[in-house]
């Protein structure tokens, strides 16, 4: 049973556009999500969350949005940057957290 | 770099086998999480320790076991090994108990059963 579903396993991206990374979740029990980055050989690193209280998370370029009616955020990175090619990961949860199986976003220079 | 340490970076070992990952946390967590990603898989959550104590369970199979010891390191064990226990395992920290802390994560264990 996938909870937190990221259905696009990849994305291409000009640089300097908007990437848009989506994530789908079934349990309305959650009340945060998490988007994590991870490059190649590394860990997973934090990146930016979002409490089901609201609607909309920015920090920097990259901002959260969630919508509860539909069960689905998504993260917008602007402008988008070749260093930002990473796989992304989004995750909900309440005490233990569920996560989606990435999507590869690829920034083309 | 995260602060969190895990040992060793790659493991090959042969089926049937018992193996053990090591994690040490960033300075000050109290919390460890262990997280298995197999090939096209999300990271699926497998336990966490607080301060030495198993504060939440999630998809840890009975073959494999987990502890914190006192100085917060923690390890985790896999025993009788399957060819589908091949994977990344991942160590994550976080200061607290867990809910909204954000988890630090190590750079992984690669695992090899052939």
């Amino acid at each position: 049973d996938q909870q937190v579903k990221q259905n696009s396993p990849s994305l291409s991206v000009q640089e300097g556009r908007i990437s848009i990374l989506n994530c789908d979740y079934t349990n309305s029990m959650f009340d945060y999500f998490l988007w994590y980055k991870k490059y190649p050989a590394e860990g997973p690193t934090f990146l930016i969350s979002i409490s089901s209280i609201k609607d909309k998370n920015e920090d920097g370029r990259f901002t959260v949005f969630l919508n509860k009616s539909a069960k689905h955020l998504s993260l917008h990175i602007v402008p988008s940057q070749p260093g930002d090619s990473a796989v992304y990961f989004c995750a909900g949860g309440t005490y233990k957290y569920i996560f989606g199986t990435g999507t590869r976003l690829k920034v083309l220079a | 770099d995260s602060g969190v340490t895990q040992t060793p970076k790659h493991l090959i070992t042969a089926t049937g086998q018992r193996v053990t990952l090591r994690c040490s946390p960033r300075s000050g967590d109290l919390s460890v999480y262990w997280y298995q990603q197999s090939l096209d898989q999300g990271l699926q959550f497998l336990i966490q320790y607080y301060n030495g104590e198993e504060r939440a369970k999630g998809n840890i199979l009975e073959r494999f076991s987990a502890q914190q010891f006192p100085d917060l390191h923690s390890e985790l064990n896999l025993s009788s090994l399957e060819l589908g226990d091949s994977a990344l395992y991942f160590c994550a920290s976080s200061s607290g108990q867990g809910g909204t802390d954000t988890q630090y994560f190590g750079p992984g264990t690669r695992l090899t059963v052939l």
